[in-house]
């Protein structure tokens, strides 16, 4: 059972478009993390959000916690050919799964020049 | 600092073979954790050791076994391969296992069964 869920799957846009990613679920996490995995790597780290209704800036991404600890979105404004990537969310601190890191399916982005 | 470090890269076996994949972490991290990726389910967690011990285990099938030396280097072993078994394998270390601990992951091992 996925306890996260992504969308869109696939996004495929031209550089300098905005996007929005978002990741839902329907159980309460403690926190939740975005990741960005580039073919042949592991995962890396983009942010980490803990409190409900946080909002984090990371030069051009924006990530959003909802105020129920539920959901999340991630913001890209003027995307370049550089963020092109699998855009991991994951969620931990839940009641069934304790601190191992509950992941979406991800978002695989396509940043044209 | 080293990052979290997996050997092999890549790996082809075959059914009903067993498999053993290592993973070094960041020197001085203490946790261990193992993930799978397919295309179909994304990553999920298989367990995690802390100071040698298995602390969380995942919803895999006991073919699926790992082990945690006392320099917090780690493998992870499959047994009695399947096809289904074809998967990124990542390993990712952390100083301790908690909700605020940031998990740094390796490049992975890809498994293919034939």
């Amino acid at each position: 059972t996925q306890l996260l869920e992504q969308s869109p799957q696939f996004l495929s846009i031209q550089e300098g478009e905005n996007l929005t990613v978002y990741c839902n679920s329907s159980s309460v996490f403690s926190s939740l993390q975005w990741y960005r995995q580039e073919p042949g790597e592991g995962p890396v780290l983009l942010v980490t959000v803990v409190t409900g209704g946080e909002v984090k800036k990371l030069k051009r991404l924006t990530f959003q916690f909802g105020d129920a600890r539920k959901d999340s979105s991630l913001h890209i404004t003027a995307a370049q050919p550089g963020d092109t990537g699998l855009y991991l969310c994951a969620g931990s601190g839940n009641s069934n799964s304790g601190y191992a890191l509950n992941f979406g399916k991800g978002t695989s982005l396509l940043v044209t020049p | 600092k080293a990052g979290v470090t997996q050997t092999p890269r890549y790996l082809i076996k075959t059914r009903g073979q067993q498999v053993t994949l290592s993973c070094s972490p960041i020197s001085g991290h203490r946790s261990v954790s193992w993930y799978q990726q397919t295309p179909g389910q994304g990553l999920q967690f298989l367990f995690e050791y802390f100071s040698e011990t298995q602390r969380n285990k995942g919803n895999f099938p006991g073919r699926f076994s790992g082990r945690q030396f006392s320099n917090s280097r780690s493998e992870m072993n499959v047994s009695t391969l399947e096809l289904g078994d074809s998967a990124l394998y990542l390993c990712a270390s952390s100083l301790l296992f908690s909700e605020q601990e940031t998990q740094y992951f390796g490049p992975g091992t890809r498994l293919l069964v034939l």
